[in-house]
């Protein structure tokens, strides 16, 4: 089974309100990185967020990692209409390899 | 900005023909990565280069392989292209391994 899972698959939410998407993963990891993914096109990334570090910020995201449960979760805060897209989480289970979740399909509606 | 580009968008093929699909990077990056994205699976890895001419498997090579003649550019061959190769295949980059990765468009295959 894969390394890394976002919960939930799919969420949906009002424009304004705040989204938060979970990942969970098996093995130590020295980082974890969040990107987001437009419909049918290449990922972008967010934010990475090392190992001894609980809390990361950047703009709107805020990325928490709790080693000791081996999860992650990624709060965007007053979504847009323009968050709509899928995130996805990556760990480094293994030295040059990422492992990616299947993602978080996010829908914010206007 | 990095800039990962993509030979093809789109790109429609025959089972059994030898499929090529680039990808060129012009930031100077060591590392260079083919995924392929499928429903509900997420990237998979197919193959991994940290120079040139050096190449590592990831988690599904069966099928497939590659080249790096140059630094700036990785290209993924399907050496006899199956129905179940039908995918997006997505390219990246990244500096160090465990750095983000900069992600082409990705090239969306079908094999009829």
């Amino acid at each position: 089974s894969q390394q890394g899972e976002e919960d939930p698959q799919a969420l949906s939410i009002q424009e304004g309100e705040n989204a938060t998407m979970n990942c969970s993963y098996k093995t130590s990891i020295n980082n974890l990185q969040w990107y987001r993914q437009n419909s049918g096109r290449g990922l972008v990334h967010l934010i990475l967020i090392r190992s001894n570090e609980r809390e990361k910020h950047s703009g709107r995201l805020r990325v928490t990692l709790d080693t000791s449960k081996k999860s992650s979760s990624l709060l965007i805060t007053a979504s847009r209409a323009a968050d709509t897209a899928s995130y996805f989480c990556a760990t480094d289970a293994h030295f040059n390899k990422f492992y990616f979740g299947s993602g978080t399909k996010l829908n914010v509606k206007p | 900005d990095v800039k990962v580009t993509q030979s093809s968008r789109y790109l429609v093929k025959r089972t059994g023909e030898k499929v090529f699909l680039e990808c060129v990077q012009d930031m100077d990056h060591e590392n260079m990565f083919w995924y392929r994205q499928d429903p509900g699976l997420g990237l998979r890895l197919i193959y991994f280069s940290y120079d040139v001419k050096m190449k590592e498997k990831g988690d599904i090579p069966e099928g497939y392989s590659v080249s790096r003649e140059k630094k700036e550019r990785f290209s993924l061959i399907l050496e006899s292209a199956s129905t179940n190769q039908t995918s997006m295949y997505l390219c990246a980059s990244s500096l160090s391994p465990t750095y983000e990765q900069y992600f082409g468009p990705g090239t969306r295959l079908t094999v009829t």
